[in-house]
């Protein structure tokens, strides 16, 4: 059982706005910065939000972060088929001096 | 451009040792750290834990505390994951990954290509 929280699926048709909750505690999302990433089918994770809101060069503004107390959210708009992956939240967590994964959300693009 | 490659896939008996290498290039290995994610089949990431390449310092996930060692070779800009006493639930793909820091607070920013590695009887 991961330590933050996500649904494990969501879906949208191409054009279409979609977002993902990311859900945690006073010790990770509380009191730590939000990281969003994209893994695509059978490759590794490539970081698509780091520091909440910020996207590193490269990442389309389709993509968007936000956070409020201990969740945060990620924000796809103008869906398109190739962002069709599992999407994984991550933030530091105090207690544990580590980091600390959602389990992850499938977006299929219908 | 940041590079991470890693060593290929591995088949290990239950109660035996792996060791995974992470090859960095394309940045100054000792001005960053390496973290190590694993991704059991179907399932979620599962970080396991941190080296400093700089000092060597090391901070393991308490899960695996006693059973994993991190090292590195600053020589060769070279990361290394030895897990012992592997059981049939260590069975997944490892990624090594770089840890950028700005002002204190780190984060992973690149990732590996990842290695398989089975727990198989």
């Amino acid at each position: 059982q991961s330590v933050l929280t996500q649904p494990p699926s969501a879906s949208g048709t191409p054009g279409q706005r979609v977002t993902i909750s990311c859900s945690g505690s006073s010790s990770n999302i509380g009191s730590n910065y939000v990281y969003w990433y994209q893994q695509l089918p059978g490759t590794a994770p490539k970081l698509l939000i780091y520091r909440n809101n910020q996207r590193p060069s490269g990442v389309p503004d389709r993509f968007s972060g936000s956070k409020s107390g201990t969740s945060a959210s990620l924000a796809i708009s103008g869906l398109r088929s190739e962002d069709e992956a599992d999407y994984y939240c991550a933030s530091w967590d105090d207690s544990l001096s580590g980091w600390v994964f959602g389990g992850g959300t499938k977006l299929p693009v219908l | 451009q940041v590079q991470l490659v890693q060593s290929g896939a591995e088949v290990k008996k239950p109660g035996a040792s792996v060791k995974v290498s992470c090859k960095a290039s394309g940045y100054t290995f000792t001005s960053y750290g390496i973290s190590w994610v694993r991704q059991a089949p179907g399932q979620g990431l599962e970080w396991m834990g941190w080296i400093s390449a700089y000092n060597g310092n090391t901070n393991y996930a308490q899960k695996l505390q006693g059973r994993v060692t991190m090292t590195t070779d600053t020589s060769t800009s070279t990361a290394y994951m030895e897990l012992r006493s592997l059981r049939s639930d260590d069975t997944a793909v490892y990624y090594c990954a770089r840890d950028s820091c700005t002002g204190g607070v780190c984060f992973i920013d690149y990732w590996g290509q990842g290695t398989l590695v089975t727990v198989s009887s």
